[in-house]
């Protein structure tokens, strides 16, 4: 069972549309948690931290559930430009920088 | 400032033969970590050297090998090389050991390998 688990999808989305997705992580020594962005043949960059008290960043909206070791991240009103591959990641903080990627779930919006 | 760089970003290598991918950090950052992108796959975590220590090993064979040099600049070698090391490294810079802002931390555009 992979560490961090996610539906990759793909998702074919109509702008405009909202969509979510989740994802579920089985070490419960992880501590920090994140959504990166992939686009293709890029490297990935950070999109946002995720926090127990959930936390949005203009049209992007991210939850954590530590009881279930489950995230979420929920894209409103979706643009052509959300079209990417999103990394769901946890991070232990011990000892090293370690950081745990799921399988990525890839986001096709279309016009 | 330059961002991470890595080179060389392209390169074929022949089963068996071996490779060296190269890493700069961000200009006072002092840790690297090198991932492995299969296609389809998310980044899996190879090494995390800082001040030229090995500070975490992920699940790869000894094949794979790392090093940091005083400038905090690294290399990663894979020796034998397989089809199945077909992938994109990744390089990954951060200012600490452990524990910084995910915002601190910053990808390579990564070296594309392509074993025949």
């Amino acid at each position: 069972r992979k560490e961090v688990e996610q539906d990759p999808g793909p998702f074919n989305v109509p702008e405009g549309a909202t969509v979510a997705f989740n994802c579920t992580y089985s070490n419960s020594a992880s501590q920090s948690f994140f959504w990166y962005r992939q686009d293709c043949r890029k490297e990935p960059k950070l999109l946002m931290s995720v926090y127990s008290s959930g936390n949005e960043d203009g049209r992007f909206t991210a939850q954590l559930n530590r009881a279930s070791q489950y995230i979420s991240l929920l894209i409103r009103d979706s643009k052509l430009s959300d079209s990417a591959t999103y990394l769901c990641v946890t991070r232990s903080n011990f000892g090293n920088e370690k950081l745990t990627f799921g399988t990525g779930t890839r986001l096709t919006i279309i016009p | 400032d330059a961002g991470v760089t890595q080179s060389p970003t392209h390169l074929i290598k022949t089963r068996g033969q071996q490779v060296t991918l190269r890493c700069s950090p961000i200009s006072g950052h002092k840790s690297v970590s090198w991932y492995q992108q299969v296609l389809g796959q998310g980044p899996q975590f190879i090494f995390q050297y800082y001040e030229k220590e090995e500070r975490g090993r992920g699940n790869f064979p000894d094949r794979f090998s790392a090093r940091q040099f005083p400038n905090y600049s690294s290399e990663l070698n894979v020796n034998a090389l397989l089809l199945g090391d077909s992938a994109l490294y990744l390089c990954a810079s951060s200012p600490g050991p452990h524990g910084t802002p995910a915002r601190t931390i910053y990808f390579g555009e990564g070296s594309w390998l392509t074993v025949v």
